[in-house]
């Protein structure tokens, strides 16, 4: 069965620390891949997604995201992360149906 | 502005009751969809519609109904079917079939509480 995975259901970082965010999905052919970011009590903002090409993508808010075909793989980073990032992020996987991980909780701390 | 409109952005329902969700959208994206969120389960799809006058039934459709008789419009009605409604309902939509590629836009939500 396809799937969608994020192993870290809750992530505590540092202001000005750096942030990766881990995603594993499970398809038999490789996946469309996206990033969206829920604030509380909000929608969704898509902050990147990954089609074919380059595997290191650029996104908002000074995210970017790295396919890794070997891995199965799309890991989320951030070099220094504000208080602003503070918030939930989803990885999501397309093979016609869009399909959503679990969530990953971020706090960031002083 | 273009974007996904949802109201009410809280909703309380007695137990028994139905309840409508409405969604509106003037990106003039042909998809739509409705998902249920709670916590530490992500998203999952209750129903999505790909063109006027169709709608496909997602992965939780049981106890909800749509219709979808105007391009920007795609209400979802709570019945009094669905045994655990309490949670946070989210509209989105998307440009032509629901296709892998395409970008789903999201509406803000409207939480649900059953008293």
């Amino acid at each position: 069965a396809q799937s969608v995975t994020q192993p870290d259901i809750h992530i505590t970082v540092s202001e000005g620390a750096s942030l990766e965010l881990r995603c594993n999905y499970s398809y038999g052919a490789t996946p469309y891949l996206f990033w969206y970011v829920q604030s509380p009590g909000q929608g969704l903002q898509l902050l990147l997604k990954y089609f074919s090409g380059d595997t290191l993508v650029q996104g908002i808010k000074g995210f970017e995201a790295e396919f890794k075909r070997s891995q199965s793989s799309f890991n989320l980073r951030k070099p220094s992360v504000h208080w602003s990032d503070a918030a939930e992020y989803f990885c999501a996987a397309s093979r016609g149906k869009l399909q959503f991980g679990a969530g990953t909780q971020v706090v960031v701390t002083p | 502005d273009g974007g996904i409109t949802q109201s009410p952005k809280y909703l309380f329902r007695k137990e028994g009751q139905n309840v409508t969700l409405s969604c509106e959208q003037n990106l003039n994206h042909d998809a739509m969809y409705w998902y249920r969120q709670d916590p530490g389960q992500g998203l999952r799809l209750i129903y999505y519609s790909q063109i006027v006058n169709d709608f496909q039934k997602g992965d939780i459709a049981e106890g909800y109904s749509v219709s979808r008789e105007k391009k920007e419009s795609f209400p979802l009605t709570v019945t009094s079917a669905q045994k655990n409604p309490t949670a946070f309902y989210l509209c989105a939509s998307s440009m032509g079939l629901a296709q892998s590629y395409n970008e789903q836009f999201f509406g803000p939500g409207t939480r649900l509480t059953v008293l």
